[in-house]
């Protein structure tokens, strides 16, 4: 079955520290990759996608991913962050021919501490 | 341009009464996905919905059903309701190809006592 790993639950970080959520997701010949991020008591927003070409994608709010085809990984990155940026990061994957569903990571909660 | 609203908010039923959620796209937008977000299963989808038609439909029993009009605005039913059905309704809306950006609502939270 197809699907998504985010290996880490909860990251706590200081601020103005880098960061790293990690995401795996299982094997396919083709995908489309998305971050998506989750504020307390609002929907999810999308911080970035891979569709095609450069393996490294810049999103909003300073974070980037980069997509490792030989290691089905897409981590999210961000050098430097703020208290803001605590939230529930989800990553997202959408297999094949992309007329399929996103199929979701459980997410990781990242905490931010002054 | 209006984002993906969705209606009501948060809703309470009592178990073995039936629901229906709606979601109103954003304007130009003909697909719309809905997913069921719980603290144990995380985010799963529901189904999605184009041009009127289910075009995909996850693992959820009958009790879930939906449509969607031609004005591209949708609504999911759920009958019979059980404590398990307590979550957190998310719809989304993309333009037309099933890989662009999906456009999220803020919810409908979902009790059922």
């Amino acid at each position: 079955a197809q699907s998504v790993t985010q290996l880490d639950s909860q990251v706590p970080v200081f601020e103005e520290a880098p960061v790293e959520l990690r995401c795996n997701y299982s094997s396919s010949v083709s995908v489309y990759l998305f971050w998506y991020v989750q504020y307390p008591n609002q929907g999810l927003q999308l911080l970035l996608k891979y569709l095609s070409g450069s393996t490294l994608v810049k999103g909003i709010n300073g974070f980037e991913a980069e997509f490792n085809k030989s290691q089905t990984s897409f981590h999210l990155r961000k050098p430097s962050v703020h208290i803001s940026d605590t939230a529930e990061y989800f990553c997202a994957v959408r297999y094949d021919s992309g007329n399929t569903p996103l199929v979701f990571g459980k997410g990781t909660r990242l905490s931010v501490i002054a | 341009k209006a984002g993906v609203t969705q209606t009501p908010r948060y809703l309470i039923k009592t178990r073995g009464q039936q629901v229906t959620l709606s979601c109103s796209p954003i304007s130009g937008h003909r697909s719309v996905s809905w997913y069921q977000q719980t603290p144990g299963q995380g985010l799963q989808f529901l189904f999605e919905y184009f041009s009127e038609t289910q075009r995909n439909k996850g693992n959820f029993p009958g009790r879930f059903s939906g449509r969607q009009f031609s004005n591209s605005r949708s609504e999911m039913n759920v009958s019979t309701l059980e404590l398990g059905d307590s979550a957190l309704y998310l719809c989304a809306s993309s333009l037309v190809l099933a890989y662009n950006e999906q456009f999220f609502g803020p919810g409908t939270r979902l009790t059922v006592l």
